[in-house]
């Protein structure tokens, strides 16, 4: 089935630094989606993408929608304790507007004050 | 803005018991997915509903059933549960019509099977 990628699993960040993650695929997803969870919560969303190279921001967050639509990244920008959490990407087939999500493994940010 | 409601918050059942998890969507959404997350997992698809008619199928057992009803609101029926089947329960909601259609999240029912 459909795989997305992220590594690494942890990632640890200084407060005010910026981080980069990325998610891969080796499918096509007509949609990306970025998601932060924190424990015992539901998936928040924080940016969603429709087309090919598309930049979009959200605050602190920029989110990229790869040209080949296999790919994405969210940078966060000045990291603050709050934005502790995991986050998922999570594509979505072009089967249509109501297909189901297949989710990356996440990724684990800690930031230090 | 009114996000998805799932009821009960946590849910503690014996092995071989029954449960039933609900899900009421953000208004005017028209469809209905339900995610299981496993401890230090992703959450996984098991089962959507759109305009109260199933719309797609994942990794759902055979013990477990779900139905949209005619306010949207939607109940997954778990029968003879298994110690696997501790884990968290995730609806969402999603509007297909128009040119954004995501799926925001309620807060999920921690299900623990004794």
């Amino acid at each position: 089935g459909q795989q997305l990628n992220q590594s690494p699993q942890s990632m640890f960040i200084q407060e005010g630094e910026d981080v980069s993650m990325n998610c891969t695929s080796s499918s096509i997803f007509n949609t990306w989606l970025w998601y932060k969870q924190d424990p015992g919560e539901g998936p928040v969303l924080l940016i969603a993408l429709y087309k090919a190279g598309e930049l979009t921001s959200n605050g602190r967050l920029t989110a990229q929608f790869g040209i080949t639509r296999k790919d994405s990244f969210l940078n966060i920008s000045a990291s603050i304790p709050s934005d502790v959490g995991i986050y998922f990407c999570a594509g979505q087939l072009p089967a249509g507007a109501n297909s189901k999500l297949t989710f990356g493994k996440g990724i684990t940010l800690s930031v230090r004050p | 803005a009114a996000g998805v409601i799932q009821s009960p918050r946590h849910l503690i059942k014996e092995k071989r018991e029954t449960a039933t998890l609900k899900c009421y969507p953000i208004p005017r959404h028209d469809t209905v997915y339900w995610y299981q997350q496993g401890p230090g997992q992703d959450p996984q698809f098991l089962i959507s509903f759109y305009e109260k008619m199933q719309s797609d199928k994942g990794s759902i057992p055979d013990r477990f059933s779900a139905q949209q009803f005619s306010d949207y609101h939607s109940e997954l029926n778990m029968s003879s549960l298994e110690l696997g089947d501790s884990a968290l329960y995730f609806c969402a909601s999603s509007q297909t019509s128009g040119s954004f259609h995501e799926q925001f999240f309620g807060p999920g029912t921690r299900l623990t099977v004794l």
